[in-house]
Order: C-alpha cells, then sequence, then structure tokens
C-alpha cells in the first residue's frame, strides 16, 4: 500500500517552460488536494478535488491548473513557470468531507530560473 | 488556507524534557488535528481532537483544546532526538485550515 505517490521529487524549469506534477493515491479517497509549502507561510491550497471530474479552486490558483478523470490521479499542471512558483508542492488526500486525517505525498521540489 | 498562528515558531529543548506548542485558529471547528514533518519529507497525521472534546492522549501526545479561546496545545512528553520536526496545527471548518508551525528541535 503506497499511499500517496508524487514525482517528480525535483524539478528546475527555466521561465515560461511548462510542467505536470503527477500525484496517484491507491488508497480509493474522494478528495485530493494540492498545496504549496514556502518558509514561514504553512500550506497554501492550490485546487482540490471532491471527486473524479471535479475540481476547485483554492487560495492561490493562478498559474495552475488541474484535472481529475479518475478517483487515483491529480495531477497539477504550471501552465507557463515563473520565479515566484519556486516551492515544494505537496498532494494530500483524505476520505471524507473534513472528519478525517490527511494522507500527504512526499513533496515536489520545483526551482524555476 | 491559513488561519492559525503557532507558538513559539522555534522550540529548542534538550532530550527527556516536555516539549509544548500551541496554536490559535480563527473560525469555528468540526475538530483540529496535529501533523508532524521532518524535514524534506511530507506531513505526518499524529492526533485529532474534535470540538467536543477538551483533551485527548496518543502515547507521549498529549493534546488540549479550548473552543471559547479558539486554541489548542500539543504537550509532546519525555522528549527523543527524533522528535525533532515541525509541528503544524490544522483546524478544520469548511476546509482544512493551517498553521504556520513550530520547529522543534531536540537536543541529544
Amino acid at each position: 500500500n503506497a499511499g500517496v505517490t508524487q514525482t517528480p521529487k525535483f524539478q528546475v524549469l527555466k521561465t515560461g517552460q511548462s510542467m505536470t506534477l503527477q500525484c496517484a493515491q491507491d488508497m480509493n479517497h474522494e478528495y485530493m488536494s494540492w498545496y504549496r509549502q514556502d518558509p514561514g507561510m504553512g500550506l497554501r491550497l492550490i485546487h482540490y478535488s471532491v471527486g473524479a471530474g471535479i475540481t476547485d479552486q483554492g487560495e492561490v490558483p493562478n498559474g495552475y491548473n488541474v484535472s481529475r478523470s479518475t478517483t487515483e490521479d491529480f495531477p497539477l499542471r504550471l501552465l507557463s513557470a515563473a520565479p515566484s512558483q519556486t516551492s515544494v508542492y505537496f498532494c494530500a488526500s483524505w476520505r471524507s468531507a473534513l472528519a478525517g486525517e490527511l494522507f500527504f505525498g512526499e513533496g515536489s521540489r520545483l526551482t524555476v530560473l | 488556507s491559513q488561519q492559525g498562528e503557532e507558538d513559539p515558531q522555534a522550540l529548542s529543548i534538550q532530550e527527556g524534557e516536555n516539549a509544548t506548542m500551541n496554536c490559535s485558529y480563527k473560525t469555528s471547528i468540526n475538530n483540529l488535528q496535529w501533523y508532524r514533518q521532518n524535514s524534506g519529507r511530507g506531513l505526518v497525521h499524529l492526533i485529532l481532537i474534535r470540538s467536543n472534546e477538551r483533551e485527548k492522549h496518543s502515547g507521549r501526545l498529549r493534546v488540549t483544546l479550548d473552543t471559547s479561546k479558539k486554541s489548542s496545545s500539543l504537550l509532546i512528553t519525555a522528549s527523543r532526538a527524533a522528535d525533532t520536526a515541525s509541528y503544524f496545527c490544522v483546524s478544520t471548518g469548511n476546509q482544512f485550515y493551517f498553521g504556520t508551525g513550530t520547529s522543534l528541535t531536540v537536543i541529544p
């Protein structure tokens, strides 16, 4: 049972490039989300999904796109990378609405030059 | 998703001592959770306390919740070097709200 798997763990991009951060969970959780973590700021919600085919914006959605075609996968796309998107990104999943624990991936460290 | 503040921001103690971290939040909650994050790793769930509970224990962890003051505390007793990590409170209302974290260093 792998839990939440994120790839890649590290990535360096040039300004303007696009890329996709992958997230997969094998716990059959309906709910998934993407956060970014910056020094001294805790975690900020980028996008979330309450089930396959349903996504919504979080606190800091600009410059990011998501889709949820299956229950297992929730990729995060950076459309045109900017230095302000340099951060550590975490994917999380949970079973029931706001009632249980979050399961996190190990994180993806992105540097945009 | 950031509606919590934690105090202190950093804490350094000797192995065997107790560590206390405090968390304040802003909105009414369904529950409050504490997570640990080791350096360079993801967050790991430690304990959940429901809004109608005042205290909860799990091993060396003790969590209290005061909904009238919108605050919670996490006590780690008999700390170990392996407890060195950042600790985050997460309050759950209509979404998850993360605190800014307390960085705990336990000196062997």
